[in-house]
């Protein structure tokens, strides 16, 4: 049980073009998503929290104009890269709290996404 | 902000070998996640404690809250636990990991 996944796992794209990335819990509905990025022989770092039916919380620094976060249905979070340039170039990772959990101690980690920007 | 250390930053065994990584912090936890990353990136969750010890296998995890130390144990290794091992550690009253910068353990036949 708990599973997450993300689709896809990885992409290239030319500089300029947008991206989806989605994540879905497959077996448990998610209040809350997270997005993280990772950057080559770096921590993961939190880009945003994305709560079902409501606005992403994005963290100091990430541009919300330019990764859009929607969380449609308590499932699937998508997070879109606009015009992405290569320094977005990454590791994008998602994980999922499970709904009813008081605390968001339980965290289901999807698989990743490689993003490549040429 | 939690400052997480982790401990050796590189970790290179024989097969068989028991393995062991720290990880510590500095500010007051409600839980503690190990995460195991494989080379192609992808992440699975290990363990979630927020005292005592878990078991899983041959793997074991500790924490110590008030000292602010968690370890992460592997009996027996085997090449093929060969990956990066993260410890993130969740705020009290928070919904945000914070990251360790990993623990690289390659295991030798």
């Amino acid at each position: 049980g708990a599973v997450v996944s993300q689709h896809p796992s990885w992409v290239i794209c030319k500089s300029g073009t947008s991206v989806k990335i989605e994540c879905r819990s497959l077996d448990f509905q998610a209040t809350t998503m997270f997005w993280y990025r990772q950057f080559p022989k770096q921590s993961l770092m939190l880009m945003a929290t994305s709560n079902e039916g409501s606005k992403a919380t994005y963290e100091q620094g990430v541009e919300k104009d330019k990764f859009l976060i929607n969380h449609a249905s308590l499932t699937l979070s998508t997070l879109t890269v606009t015009s992405a340039h290569p320094e977005d170039s990454s590791f994008y990772i998602c994980s999922a709290s499970p709904l009813g959990r008081v605390t968001y101690n339980e965290q289901f980690f999807g698989p990743g996404t490689r993003l490549t920007v040429l | 902000k939690n400052e997480v250390e982790q401990s050796p930053q590189n970790l290179t065994a024989q097969e068989g070998e028991f393995i062991t990584i720290n990880c510590s912090y500095s500010v007051g936890i409600s839980a503690l996640h190990w995460l195991q990353q494989h080379p192609g990136g992808g992440i699975v969750s290990l363990f979630m404690l927020s005292s005592g010890k878990k078991k899983h296998g041959r793997l074991i995890a500790t924490i110590n809250i008030q000292e602010k130390h968690s370890s992460l144990h592997i009996t027996a290794s085997h090449p093929r636990d060969s990956a990066v091992y993260i410890c993130a550690p969740l705020g009290a009253g928070s919904y945000q990991l914070t990251f360790g910068k990993g623990t690289k353990l390659s295991v030798i036949p």
